[in-house]
């Protein structure tokens, strides 16, 4: 079975760092290509970094220089490191595994993390 | 600019069927797209992924009650015999360089 677990989220103030986890079971994180998206409070879904299998990276240009997407293949997890945090990044943030016919498209989510950015 | 464009709300009666409707930007109509649920106060799941062709794929899990279909710039979802459960957020998604989202549609079951 495929699971998806987020963690690291916080309050965080603005110009701040975190990271967030996601620990994978089921599936092989390496193997796959894997997504982050983030849903800020009462709005819909924004997609925010993705890593490929052989390890190409890609961000929306709201977080690119900021955040950074990775992996740990050893303990099947993937990170997100947030530097330079704004009010604007406040969200849950959502893990996610993507299909394997199509790199971006998530066929499994996490329960997501939520991130506060605030003074 | 790829741009999937989503109603904000739909409704229909219990037991009945609705057709959720996106539609994709000038330019990209041979895009496929994903459609996502989310359910109140849960993470999002993946429903299906539809090609321009109307194929799809959906995603483990999906009941028979719901299918995809495609017709030029538009990608369907329909959802019949409607369940309480099915109130939901109902998201769109393509992909180029990176991931795109709808802005959601919120179908209430009445």
């Amino acid at each position: 079975e495929v699971q998806l677990v987020e963690s690291g989220g916080g309050l965080i103030q603005p110009g701040g760092s975190l990271r967030l986890s996601c620990a994978a079971s089921g599936f092989t994180v390496s193997s796959n290509y894997m997504s982050w998206v983030r849903q800020a409070p009462g709005r819909g879904l924004e997609w925010v970094s993705a890593i490929y299998s052989g390890g190409t990276t890609s961000y929306a240009d709201s977080v690119k220089g900021r955040f950074t997407i990775s992996r740990d293949n050893s303990i099947n997890t993937l990170y997100l490191q947030m530097n330079s945090l704004r009010a604007e990044d406040t969200a849950v943030y959502y893990c996610a595994r993507n299909a394997a016919s199509a790199p971006l498209n998530p066929d499994y989510w996490g329960q997501g993390t939520l991130v506060t950015v605030s003074s | 600019q790829l741009v999937v464009t989503q109603s904000p709300s739909a409704s229909a009666s219990l037991g009945a069927s609705v057709k959720l409707t996106c539609t994709l930007s000038s330019g990209h109509i041979y895009y496929a797209i994903a459609w996502h649920q989310q359910q109140p106060e849960k993470g999002p799941r993946f429903l299906m992924k539809i090609n321009s062709d109307g194929t799809h794929s959906k995603g483990d899990g999906i009941p028979d009650r719901f299918s995809g279909s495609s017709s030029g710039a538009e990608r369907y979802l329909t959802i019949s015999s409607l369940q309480s459960e099915d109130e939901a957020d109902y998201y769109c998604q393509t992909w180029d360089t990176g991931g795109v989202f709808g802005g959601g549609t919120k179908l209430t079951v009445l």
